[in-house]
């Protein structure tokens, strides 16, 4: 069973780096093929895909926010990690992390339920 | 970046009614589309990737075309867990994106 769990700090400062965990478990970002995105929705709003990290470490980032993205993994714990620079108010948002596998496809199969990011002096 | 336009914005039906979704990518996507549906405080479920295919374990009555750079989600026969937020990705090239989302409610 994929299960997949975002963390965050909750509110944090504007100017401050937002740094968010997905710890996941039911696959292996050792496996090939296999990645992880972030993806975002302020409230009331659409989805923006932020970043996507796959198993061999390849990195893609959303071209509108890339000067602030940083994707990471830590393979041995099942976790994914994304930190955003220099946020401000337009960054709060529930924040997601999903599953995929690039040999199937550039879709979604499996995502965590989101975590809220509220940017707030 | 690839827009892709999605309608309704709100559509109401009813249990046993159908319903249709529909998006338009700004530019040839090849049948590279997923569809979403969205509930408060659950993950999101994939319903169809690659325009057509059903994800496993999704219900039969939904299903997915394409005619060039549109595409359709029907939805037949609803059922009342069927009320709820739905997305559209396109997933042929970076960045990915995602339409601006329908929201089925019951009538």
């Amino acid at each position: 069973q994929v299960t997949l769990k975002e963390s965050g700090p909750g509110v944090l400062q504007p100017s401050q780096t937002l740094s968010l965990t997905c710890t996941f478990s039911g696959f292996s970002l050792n496996t090939y093929g296999v990645g992880v995105g972030w993806i975002r929705q302020p409230s009331g709003k659409g989805l923006e895909w932020l970043a996507n990290i796959y198993w061999d470490d390849d990195k893609f980032y959303n071209p509108s926010l890339k000067t602030r993205l940083t994707i990471s993994m830590d393979t041995s714990n099942s976790q994914a990690f994304l930190k955003i620079t220099s946020v401000d108010t337009a960054d709060t948002a529930t924040y997601y992390c999903a599953r995929v596998d690039r040999k199937s496809g550039y879709y979604f199969d499996y995502w965590g339920q989101g975590v809220m990011v509220t940017v707030s002096s | 970046d690839v827009q892709m336009t999605q309608s309704p914005y709100n559509l109401a039906a009813s249990p046993g009614e159908s319903v249709s979704i529909n998006c338009k990518a700004s530019k040839s996507i090849s049948k590279y589309l997923a569809w979403y549906q969205q509930k408060p405080g659950k993950a999101s479920k994939l319903l169809v990737y690659d325009g057509s295919t059903l994800q496993s374990g999704i219900p039969s009555r939904f299903s997915g075309s394409r005619s060039g750079t549109d595409f359709t989600l029907t939805i037949r026969s609803l059922e009342p867990e069927d009320f709820g937020l739905y997305y559209c990705q396109q997933h042929n090239e970076y960045p990915f994106t995602f339409g601006s989302g329908t929201k089925l409610e019951i009538k």
